[in-house]
């Protein structure tokens, strides 16, 4: 099975740099995913690692560290169009479960 | 455009009266996937599909069944439903199991179960 955990809620400036964390615990893990979703619509893939490291990918930034069960997102330059809810995706063999999400609220 | 399409995309109904929620893509994509999304529950996988004629259960299956005849269609069929199904439907899709390609999302299905 899979455990996941990342904050319910965080909130952050226009222009400030915020970092969502993640940690899971799961059998057969071949992955990682960071999706975005904005109220009401549904998820858009953001990020994949499947290595150690940090992908970088414009404002958008996604870290893994498989031997400590841990990601986070990183949002640069946040804008309030960002205001939404990230969710950390883990892949095991067979199945990707995702994370309660975590809802960021960008304030001018 | 590619797209996976769900309909209805809101539907009130009431308990045991039979529905299906429809899903169809047009990317030729092998992998599609039902979530359901509740408040605080995050998304939950009900079924998974990894290619035609091949189904399995994910998470929270009870209550639903899907078939998936050809490629570009899987259907979520409540046979009896009830109140503790009212919810957010998604259905989604991948080129590949979604193991190293991204899961494209339909727009979403709210029930309604009274």
């Amino acid at each position: 099975g899979q455990n996941i955990d990342q904050p319910t809620e965080m909130t952050a400036t226009e222009g400030a740099i915020v970092q969502i964390n993640c940690t899971y615990q799961t059998s057969g893990f071949n992955g990682l995913f960071w999706y975005q979703q904005h109220a009401g619509e549904a998820p858009t893939f953001l990020s994949y690692n499947v290595l150690d490291g940090l992908e970088e990918k414009g404002r958008f930034s996604s870290f893994l560290s498989r031997s400590k069960g841990y990601s986070y997102l990183l949002l640069k330059e946040l804008q309030m169009k960002d205001s939404a809810s990230y969710l950390c995706a883990p892949r095991g063999s067979n199945m990707l479960t995702f994370g309660g999400g975590t809802r960021l609220m960008v304030k001018p | 455009e590619a797209q996976v399409t769900q309909n209805p995309r809101y539907l009130i109904t009431v308990t045991g009266k039979k529905l299906t929620v429809t899903c169809s893509q047009n990317m030729n994509h092998e992998y599609m996937s039902w979530y359901r999304q509740d408040p605080g529950l995050g998304l939950r996988q009900i079924y998974y599909s990894m290619n035609v004629e091949v189904t399995d259960k994910g998470d929270v299956p009870e209550g639903y069944k899907v078939s998936r005849k050809e490629k570009r269609n899987f259907p979520l069929i409540l046979e009896s439903p009830s109140p503790n199904q009212t919810s957010l439907y998604f259905c989604a899709s991948s080129p590949m199991g979604g193991w190293v390609q991204p899961q494209h999302f339909g727009d979403g299905t709210r029930l309604s179960i009274l």
